[in-house]
C-alpha cells in the first residue's frame, strides 16, 4: 500500500497570502494518477485537481497543483476567506487506493 | 449533473451488518466509463476508500476492509449498496458514496450519511 503523508499538519495563514501544501508518498505514483480535494466542515470532499496539475471543472485558476515521483504540491496563490479548509491528496496508481492524512488550513 | 445519495440506518450494533445504498440520478451507474466507490470517514479523522464497483459487478476492496465488506450494484435500480459485517465502534463513521471516471479521482460525491455503531 502506498501511504501518502502530507505537511504540515496545520497551516495558519491570513487572506491574501500563498499557501503551499505538500504531500509526499512512500513509493512513487505516477502523476497521472495524484488529485486533491478540499473539505469543509459538514460537506463532503470537493475535487480541485487531478492528474497532479490539471484543475477541476469550476475550480478558481488561484489553486494549482504540480509534482511527480513521490513528491507533490498543492499551491493556493492568494488566499480567499472560503479558502480555509482541510485538504487532502489521493493517489489512485495502485489498486489499493489511499489518501493522505489531510492539512488543515486555518485562518491566521 | 450527476448525484448521488446515500440512504440506511444510521445506529447499527456491534457485530451486526451495516448496510447502505446509494442512488445516483443525473446519471447511469451503467456507464461504461464510471466507477462507483464508497468511502468514510471517522469523526474528526481522514478519509478511508472502501471499494470500488464496476456496473458489470466486478469489484475491488481496500485490502484492510475486504473481508467483511461486500459491495453490489442493482442497474434497475441506478443504485450500488454496501454491507460492512460484524461492525464495532471502530466502524463509526460519515459514509460517502463517490462517482470515479475511470477508476481516478472522484468527481462527485453523496452528501454523506453519519453511521454510529453501537448498542
Amino acid at each position: 500500500e502506498i501511504v501518502l503523508t502530507q505537511s504540515p499538519g496545520t497551516l495558519s495563514l491570513s487572506p491574501g497570502e500563498r499557501a503551499t501544501l505538500s504531500c509526499r508518498a512512500s513509493q512513487s505514483v505516477s502523476s497521472t494518477y495524484l488529485a486533491w480535494y478540499q473539505q469543509k466542515p459538514g460537506q463532503a470532499p470537493r475535487l480541485l485537481i487531478s492528474g497532479a496539475s490539471s484543475r477541476a471543472t469550476g475550480i478558481p485558476d488561484r489553486f494549482s497543483g504540480s509534482g511527480s515521483g513521490t513528491d507533490f504540491t498543492l499551491t493556493i496563490s492568494r488566499l480567499e476567506p472560503e479558502d480555509f479548509a482541510v485538504y487532502y491528496c489521493h493517489q489512485y496508481g495502485s489498486s489499493s487506493v489511499t489518501f493522505g492524512q489531510g492539512t488543515r488550513l486555518e485562518i491566521k | 449533473q450527476v448525484q448521488l445519495q446515500e440512504s440506511g440506518p444510521g445506529l447499527v450494533k456491534p457485530s451486526e451488518t451495516l448496510s447502505l445504498t446509494c442512488t445516483v440520478s443525473g446519471g447511469s451507474v451503467s456507464s461504461g466509463s464510471d466507477y462507483w466507490s464508497w468511502i468514510r470517514q471517522p469523526p474528526g479523522k481522514g478519509l478511508e476508500w472502501i471499494g470500488y464497483i464496476y456496473y458489470t459487478g466486478s469489484t475491488t476492496y481496500n485490502p484492510s476492509l475486504k473481508s467483511r465488506v461486500t459491495i453490489l450494484v442493482d442497474t434497475s435500480q441506478n443504485q450500488f449498496s454496501l454491507n460492512v459485517s460484524s461492525v464495532t465502534a471502530a466502524d463509526t463513521a460519515v459514509y460517502f458514496c463517490a462517482k470515479a471516471p475511470y477508476a481516478t479521482c472522484f468527481d462527485y460525491w453523496g452528501q454523506g450519511t453519519l453511521v454510529t455503531v453501537s448498542s
